[in-house]
């Protein structure tokens, strides 16, 4: 099994554009979250699904952020636009009903 | 709302050391607890957990018991390696496939 996959593993954009995280499960995995982690704030919850289905987005900072997940093996974290304060990095993990919770890599995105 | 209390760090400790890192946590009910692991440069990974009060999680030498009385969920190692370097969070969550709530993480250095 690959784990979860996200990507990019870094991006850095300039402030005021669009950023695009992309994150792809654990193949049978029916719960997807999105973290975000600084240093100041540690870990937060944005969003998770459940069967794709968003259950709590209330970690969602503000409009400019926004999260889909059109299928059991894709979802997607959209910054727009992009500000300074949002550099971080955001992990994505999957789980089943047993906890076994799965965490990618990470993706470090830097605003500039 | 849930919480999870953490020492701070870093915590700095030469090898073959005993390692305490203290975890509490304010939640209703009987909440499901974890350790984290998460290195350098990487994700997530499951350390140990426990699913009910008096459990002991172990995992690599290290070991934690859910005391429900005092709501704590202590991680230890009896004798630290410099392998053992890395930010280590405690976690809890109610329900498979709802969020972990985290610490805010600790830090621990361990020097030959």
């Amino acid at each position: 099994d690959a784990g979860v996959i996200q990507s990019p593993r870094h991006e850095v954009t300039e402030m005021g554009q669009e950023v695009t995280l992309r994150c792809k499960p654990i193949s049978g995995h029916n719960s997807l979250f999105w973290y975000r982690q600084t240093m100041m704030r540690g870990l937060e919850l944005l969003i998770y699904f459940n069967n794709n289905v968003p259950i709590d987005d209330s970690g969602m900072p503000e409009d400019r952020f926004s999260a889909k997940m059109p299928n059991a093996s894709f979802s997607t974290l959209k910054i727009q636009p992009s500000e300074p304060r949002d550099s971080a990095v955001y992990f994505c993990a999957s789980s089943l009903a047993n906890y076994g919770y799965t965490f990618g890599s990470g993706t470090r995105l830097t605003v500039v | 709302g849930d919480s999870v209390t953490q020492m701070e760090g870093p915590v700095t400790l030469s090898e073959e050391a005993f390692l305490t890192i203290n975890c509490t946590y304010t939640a209703t009910g009987y909440p499901s607890l974890f350790w984290y692991v998460q290195y350098p440069g990487e994700g997530l990974q499951l350390l140990l957990k426990a699913t009910k009060a008096d459990d002991k999680g172990s995992n690599k030498g290290f070991e934690a018991t859910y005391r429900k009385e005092t709501t704590s969920f202590h991680l230890e190692k009896g004798s630290v390696q410099v392998s053992d370097s890395a930010v280590y969070f405690c976690a809890l969550t109610h329900q498979a496939g709802t969020a972990l709530i985290f610490g805010k993480g600790t830090t621990l250095s361990v020097s030959s």
